[in-house]
Formats: C-alpha cells, structure tokens, sequence
C-alpha cells in the first residue's frame, strides 16, 4: 500500500518551454502532497505544500508564479515548471501524506532536463 | 526554524565493515518526528524508519539500528556488515509537529556511504 506515482520519470526539453510533472497517489487519498527539488549531490530542498482543493504554500525563494501547482483532486496533484531554463535541470521528487498521519510517501521521482 | 546537520559527507567501508552515520538536528518543537531514507543511485527514496520525539529507546532492525539521544539533538544510525548493496546516499530528515512545520520534512545534506567489496 502507499504507493505513489510520477509521470513522467524523465523529459528533455527546451529552453523557453512548460512542463508539466504529475503525482498521483495510487492506493490511498492525498490531502496533501509536497514537491521537493534535488540538484546533482544536493539534498532534497522543499518547494512547495500542495493541499486540495487550496492555493499551495510555497517556500521562501521558490516563484510560484514560474512553479505552477495545481491540486485538483485527492489522488493527483501537478507541478507545472513554466518558461524553464537550464537552471531548472533538477530532479523533482513529490511525496502524499495520508490524512491524519505524519508520514509522507514519496514518488520515484523525475528528471527534468532543460537544453 | 529547523535544521538537519550530517557532517559526515562521504564514508568509505569496506564489506563486513561496521559503518555510523551522524545526524544532529536542531527544531523548536516540543514534539516532532524523525527519519531516515536510503537514496540509491535510481534516486527513488527509500524509507528506513521514523522515530518520534517521545520515544527515546533505541531501534534494531536487522542489520541496521538506530541510537536517538535527545539530550545531543542526534539521531545516529548504523550499518552492521555492511555490503555492498547498502551503497547509497543516506538522509536524515525532521518534521515537526505543530504550527507550520507539521508535516514539512528538512533534510540534511546527506551521505554518500561506498561499500566497497
């Protein structure tokens, strides 16, 4: 049980584009689910706190107008990276907590790649 | 504010070797909870375990275990015979309870343990 999803697990694209990162709980309803960014040999930084059916709550120094998130339903929530950059080449990693639990469930993560 | 501290960057054993990762932490909160996650190189997140801040006993599962010290603020866990299949970065990470940390997760910066054969 608990599983969650990431689509895709990688994507090159370029400069100047959006793309678009689904998370998907796959077994249990997500009030809230959590983005994180990892650059090369960092640590997982957090972006931003999705919960449905609300505006997310983003991080100090993260644009929420440039990192659009979208929590439409218990089971998916989107990161849509706008106009990306090269500097945006990271790996994106969400996580869904069950209600009621202090326990996050982490997707398997995806790769975004900015030429 | 909240923070995770693994000093150790980089660990180097060879199998069968015996390995302690260092974590200190420094949180606020009365209550909050803590973690450990494996990271290997497909980069999914692997969760080892997670202790609350009541709970101070110590933990053994297998060949890993864990040593929670509240009055150090540190978290330490340990590979017994390690192999070379435990080769990964390891995350200590902390989440509050209360306010507006409850359910954000810091993380500390990680390390990469190289089991070598």
């Amino acid at each position: 049980g608990a599983v969650v999803s990431q689509h895709p697990s990688w994507v090159i694209c370029k400069s100047g584009t959006s793309v678009k990162i689904e998370c998907r709980s796959l077994d249990f309803q997500a009030t809230t689910m959590f983005w994180y960014r990892q650059f090369p040999k960092q640590s997982l930084m957090l972006m931003a706190t999705s919960n449905e059916g609300s505006k997310a709550t983003y991080e100090q120094g993260v644009e929420k107008d440039k990192f659009l998130i979208n929590h439409a339903s218990l089971t998916l929530s989107t990161l849509t990276v706008t106009s990306a950059h090269p500097e945006d080449s990271s790996f994106y990693i969400c996580s869904a907590r069950l209600a009621g639990v202090n326990e996050q469930f982490f997707g398997p993560g995806t790769r975004l790649t900015v030429l | 504010a909240q923070k995770v501290t693994q000093a150790q960057t980089e660990i180097s054993v060879v199998e069968k070797e015996d390995v302690t990762l260092d974590c200190v932490y420094e949180t606020r909160d009365t209550t909050y909870y803590l973690f450990w996650y494996k990271q290997p190189p497909s980069g999914e997140l692997v969760f080892l375990i997670r202790r609350n801040s009541f709970d101070e006993q110590n933990e053994i599962s297998g060949r890993y275990s864990w040593n929670f010290q509240k009055s150090t603020s540190s978290f330490n866990f340990t590979i017994t015979a390690s192999q070379v299949v435990d080769s990964a970065v390891y995350f200590c990470a902390l989440s509050g309870l209360g306010g507006t940390s409850y359910g954000k997760l810091t993380f500390g910066q990680g390390t990469i343990l190289t089991v070598h054969p």
